[in-house]
């Protein structure tokens, strides 16, 4: 089945700063790949997903870029805000099969 | 947009209980619901996959007996957690999704779950 690896577990910037968190996956069929941002004790927010026939999609201060072929996808935060701070998980899936989630990275945008 | 609502937000139990869990989809038809726990500080795992009038699919590791699932309609699933011990205590996720070859699913609000 599935396997999603995530790295760092932990990230932490400065205001302002980028962030980058990546992703692999393992099943070559998958071809769905949300990211989440999950506060505590709250459900996971979908920010942006993208699907297998596109290699980068961008909304606002958010990107995510997915290579099929090294089969990894990351998520790109530009300009990063103290709100920006959560924990944020990606997945993979294979249409409207169920996700598979990585281990998750603690993000902490510092003042 | 897609609303699913669960309940109840938390509860509290004595261990041997068992606890009903809500899954409703507010404003769209889930053909599939699935139901995920997460411990604190980990990520979101997997327990099952049901669809509308048929039987749950459980991840291997998930005891069916223990965790029953009922996906009665297509807005209602439900899982009954069976003789609770407190190591099932954790936050339980459920999601929908609006049928085949739409991916996106919408989650709940999630359920905290005590055992004492």
């Amino acid at each position: 089945g599935e396997n999603v690896e995530q790295h760092p577990s932990t990230l932490s910037v400065q205001e302002g700063d980028s962030a980058v968190i990546k992703c692999t996956y393992s099943d070559s069929a998958s071809n769905y790949f949300p990211w989440y941002k999950q506060e505590l004790g709250k459900r996971p927010q979908l920010i942006i997903d993208i699907r297998s026939n596109v290699g980068e999609k961008k909304d606002q201060r958010i990107a995510v870029t997915l290579n099929k072929t090294a089969k990894h996808f990351s998520l790109h935060i530009t300009e990063t805000q103290p709100e920006d701070s959560a924990v944020y998980f990606c997945a993979a899936s294979q249409g409207a099969q169920k996700l598979v989630f990585g281990q998750g990275t603690r993000l902490t945008i510092n003042p | 947009g897609a609303v699913v609502s669960q309940h109840p937000s938390w509860v509290i139990c004595k261990s041997g209980t068992s606890v009903k869990i809500e899954c409703r989809s507010l404003d769209f038809q889930a053909t599939t619901m699935f139901w995920y726990r997460q411990f604190p500080k980990q990520s979101l795992m997997l327990m099952a996959t049901s669809n509308e009038g048929s039987k749950a699919t459980y991840e291997q590791g998930v005891e069916k007996d223990k965790f029953l699932i009922n996906h009665a309609s297509l807005t209602l699933s439900t899982l009954t957690v069976t003789s609770a011990h407190p190591e099932d205590s954790s936050f339980y996720i459920c999601s929908a999704s609006g049928g085949s070859g739409y991916n996106e699913q919408f989650f709940g609000p999630g359920t905290r779950l005590t055992v004492l």
